[in-house]
């Protein structure tokens, strides 16, 4: 039972665009959630997060809004360049309970 | 140096044999996890520990146990693997203040049981 979902594996952008990549849940007690990268052969790491009392949160060219009344997540990156290109795992939790991820989405940045 | 190191980085075994696989971390943090990564399932808990004499089952810990021998290590092991234990093992820390956490992971163990 799935309940972090990331409906779409992969994405391709042209450098300069928006790159949208898309996460909804199921859990609504989850109030804590963050976007991890994750480049060949290395570990995830993390990259952006955001709680349950705020709608928005941005860093840089990073930004991730929240829907909580449609339990769904977006993480913006604008504008993409080509070393954005890696697997975005999306992550919730319940504070101080363990954390569920997506499945992933493997976002191409093409120059 | 990393802070979150991973040993072996590619294991191969066999049907049935045991193996450990370790985790050491420098970053200070209580807490630390351990997690599978499958094609198309993402990450999934295997086992976590907030501290030293603390273990706790995550979402598929059958067919795994852990032992945090210190707050800086803690290892997984399979006491007989079976070929769907091959996936991507990560682990990974956190400070354990409490609340809401960032988890900062290692690079990885690459395990193909035969």
């Amino acid at each position: 039972d799935q309940q972090v979902k990331q409906n779409s594996p992969s994405l391709s952008v042209q450098e300069g665009r928006i790159s949208i990549l898309n996460c909804d849940y199921t859990n609504s007690m989850f109030d804590y959630f963050l976007w991890y990268k994750k480049y060949p052969a290395e570990g995830p790491t993390f990259l952006i997060s955001i709680s349950s009392i705020k709608d928005k949160n941005e860093d840089g060219r990073f930004t991730v809004f929240l829907n909580k009344s449609a339990k769904h997540l977006s993480l913006h990156i604008v504008p993409s360049q080509p070393g954005d290109s890696a697997v975005y795992f999306c992550a919730a939790s319940e504070k101080d309970n363990d954390m569920r991820f997506g499945a992933g989405t493997r976002l191409t940045v093409k120059p | 140096d990393a802070d979150v190191t991973q040993t072996p980085r590619n294991r191969i075994t066999k049907t049935g044999k045991r193996i450990m696989l370790e985790c050491s971390q420098t970053k200070g943090h209580d807490r630390m996890y351990w997690y599978r990564q499958d094609p198309g399932l993402g990450l999934r808990l295997i086992y976590y520990s907030f501290d030293v004499k603390d273990i706790n089952k995550g979402e598929i810990s059958d067919g795994y146990s852990v032992s945090r021998q210190a707050q800086a290590k803690f290892s997984l092991s399979l006491e007989s693997a079976i070929p769907n234990q091959t996936a991507l093992y990560f682990c990974a820390t956190s400070p354990g203040s409490g609340g809401w956490e960032t988890q900062y992971f290692g690079p990885g163990t690459r395990l193909l049981v035969l």
